[in-house]
């Protein structure tokens, strides 16, 4: 059974300070993909990255980065220097393959403050 | 522009009526899913529809009805609800391979939900 974990319930923090928000999953699978997603209060989540598992470099685009850790099964995401338009709800997911086999963590809510 | 449009956006219905929700993809895409949200609760996948064909079903209740005339179009009929079916129902497509092609890793791409509300 595949299961993906986001402890931080809600996260606020002050414009321009750097914010990470954890995902960490667990899986049986050894080929497996993990994605990002944004949900702002429009509703529709937006997709941000998908990263398989044989790749384990970082990414970085733009203010946004993700750390991802095999040893760990961690797939942390990191926003610098953040912006009252990064208040959104953000989801963690893992997925063996297929977008119809996709399970989400519960979400973190980031709330960027002026 | 979001490529998946949703209607209505919001909905209350009592426990009698019967409804339904709509969702539209202009992306091409031929797989279409239902996912309900509730309030901090992970997303709920309920239904797949690949192809035109349901391929998932995720123990849904049978007051929910889902319909896929075509590859861009996926109903959700509502019928006799209950108070905790109150949710932010989202619409996603995907271009998911064919089931005997494979896994691919598809994203998904969502609407902006329908949200309802049972009194």
């Amino acid at each position: 059974a595949q299961k993906v974990t986001q402890a931080q319930t809600e996260i606020s923090v002050v414009e321009k300070e750097d914010v990470t928000l954890d995902c960490v999953y667990e899986t049986r699978d050894t080929t497996y993909y993990l994605f990002w997603y944004k949900q702002p209060p429009s509703g529709e989540l937006v997709f941000l990255i998908r990263r398989n598992s044989f790749d384990e470099q970082n990414e970085i685009s733009g203010r946004y980065s993700w750390n991802f850790q095999k040893s760990t099964s961690s797939f942390n995401f990191t926003i610098t220097a953040s912006q009252v338009v990064d208040s959104a709800v953000y989801f963690c997911a893992l997925s063996k393959g297929s977008a119809r086999q996709l399970t989400f963590g519960s979400g973190t809510q980031l709330t960027v403050l002026p | 522009e979001t490529g998946v449009t949703q209607t209505p956006r919001h909905l209350v219905m009592g426990m009698t009526n019967k409804k339904s929700l709509k969702c539209e993809q202009h992306l091409g895409h031929n797989a279409m899913y239902w996912y309900k949200q509730s309030a901090k609760k992970p997303l709920e996948l309920m239904f797949v529809y690949n192809f035109k064909e349901q391929t998932e079903n995720n123990s849904v209740p049978s007051r929910f009805s889902p319909e896929c005339p075509n590859s861009s179009h996926l109903f959700l009929h509502l019928h006799t609800l209950q108070p905790e079916d109150s949710a932010l129902y989202l619409c996603a497509s995907s271009q998911d391979l064919a089931k005997d092609r494979g896994p691919n890793t598809g994203e998904l791409f969502f609407g902006e939900g329908s949200r309802l509300t049972v009194l």
